[in-house]
């Protein structure tokens, strides 16, 4: 089974602190990797899905990076705000797994 | 576009009874997917419906189950409710449940079994 390990587990930064976390996959059989954002009494909501080795994908404030080679994925967050405030969430798609396999994610305080 | 729903939102039920819990997709998406999230657990994968068909199970035991129907909607169903079962479920739409495909995820519905 497809093992999905995020770090930190939680992490808080100052207001302007840029920040990264480590989303760690299997790199065998991967297919892709999935990025999601959870704001506490919100849904999640997809930031960036990745299929490339070597990918870089960007929105606003927020990358993240994939290596496939050795199965990490990187999401930084520049110049954080109190809105970026929420839980981060990989997942993996590999193997045999005809689905996302989801880490526990990175919970994410940014004080102002 | 309207998101995807989910309901009910809240619903408290004692153990060895049953629930059912509906999903309503995005208009046009034809997968919909269930997770359980418990405290501590990341998302848990129950299953994944496309064009009526289930495609995927995760491991959970035969008391979930649930089905999709023609216009996309799916329902879950947990029968013999357990304590451990008291969760956070969400479903989450796609367009064909690719691994490219993103997922939408609806609000959840909070159990609590007593």
């Amino acid at each position: 089974i497809l093992n999905v390990e995020q770090s930190p587990q939680s992490l808080h930064v100052q207001e302007g602190d840029s920040t990264n976390f480590t989303c760690s996959f299997p790199s065998s059989n991967f297919y892709a990797l999935h990025w999601y954002r959870w704001e506490t009494a919100k849904s999640p909501e997809a930031l960036f899905v990745m299929t490339l080795n070597g990918d870089e994908k960007k929105k606003g404030r927020i990358s993240a990076t994939l290596n496939t080679k050795e199965g990490y994925s990187y999401l930084y967050i520049k110049g954080s705000q109190p809105e970026d405030s929420a839980t981060y969430l990989c997942a993996s798609y590999g193997g045999s797994q005809g689905n996302l396999i989801f880490g526990k994610g990175t919970k994410l305080s940014v004080k102002p | 576009k309207a998101g995807v729903t989910q309901t009910p939102r809240y619903l408290i039920k004692t153990r060895g009874q049953q629930v059912t819990l509906s999903c309503s997709p995005i208009s046009g998406h034809r997968s919909v997917s269930w997770y359980q999230q418990t405290p501590g657990q990341g998302l848990q994968f129950l299953f994944e419906y496309f064009s009526e068909t289930q495609r995927n199970k995760g491991n959970f035991p035969g008391r979930f189950s649930g089905r999709q129907f023609s216009n996309s909607r799916s329902e879950m169903n947990v029968s013999t409710l357990e304590l451990g079962d008291s969760a956070l479920y969400l479903c989450a739409s796609s367009l064909g449940g690719g691994f490219t495909d993103t997922q939408y995820f609806g609000p959840g519905t909070r159990l609590t079994v007593l």
